[in-house]
């Protein structure tokens, strides 16, 4: 099994640039989530989905947007780049209380 | 905001040694608790669950938690340099969201 999938594993943006970050999963999960990882800093949840059409606010939503059209795809937007969002990103997925599956993470420097 | 805290690192032992890691967390209606690992550059790898009170043993790790003072310990016996790596707590409730720690980088020294 494939699992979690993320892509891309590393993207440079400039400053007010707009990129999706993908994520999908092959498990069937109906809970997903977006963190993001800074160093030191453990991770923090930026949005999160029950199931297909379903998705709220974390802790860090703030220039950031999501969708969920399918079960298994939870892409990540970002709107207007900034330094700030400079971060290691994960997306992760869980079928039941026990636990996520997280992808491989993709590392995003704003410059 | 839920908070969970982990005892400051980073953490050094001898191998054959045992690490034990601390974390304590802010949110009383916290009820499952998670260890993972997570090595240098790479993803969180899930090493444990725990609900209930006490102890829980899987291989060389234990995990403990104490509802009452609201604290989750994880022991790594006969330390190994392969656990050489950062260790993530995290909790959560019935929402399954879990709120994640700082993390504690161990170092086994060979």
């Amino acid at each position: 099994n494939a699992g979690v999938t993320q892509t891309p594993k590393f993207r440079i943006l400039k400053i007010g640039q707009s990129m999706t970050l993908q994520c999908a999963q092959d498990m069937n999960h109906n809970y997903m989530y977006w963190y993001r990882q800074d160093p030191g800093m453990g991770l923090k949840l930026i949005y999160y989905s029950v199931g297909a059409g379903i998705t709220d606010k974390g802790e860090v939503p703030n220039g950031y947007n999501v969708s969920r059209s399918t079960t298994e795809d939870f892409p990540l937007r970002l709107e207007l780049a900034a330094p700030s969002q400079t971060s290691v990103y994960f997306c992760a997925s869980s079928g039941t209380a026990d636990g996520y599956t997280f992808g491989s993470g993709t590392r995003l420097t704003v410059v | 905001q839920k908070e969970v805290e982990q005892n400051s690192g980073p953490l050094s032992v001898p191998e054959g040694a045992i690490a034990s890691l601390n974390c304590t967390y802010s949110d009383r209606g916290s009820q499952s608790f998670f260890w993972y690992r997570q090595y240098s550059g790479k993803s969180p790898e899930l090493i444990m669950f725990i609900y209930s009170n006490g102890d829980k043993e899987d291989g060389r790790f234990t995990a403990q938690l104490n509802k009452a003072s609201q604290y989750v310990s994880l022991l790594i016996r006969d330390s190994q340099p392969s656990d050489s790596a950062t260790y993530l707590c995290a909790g959560g409730s019935n929402d399954y969201k879990l709120s994640f720690g700082a993390g504690t980088t161990v170092t086994v020294r060979a």
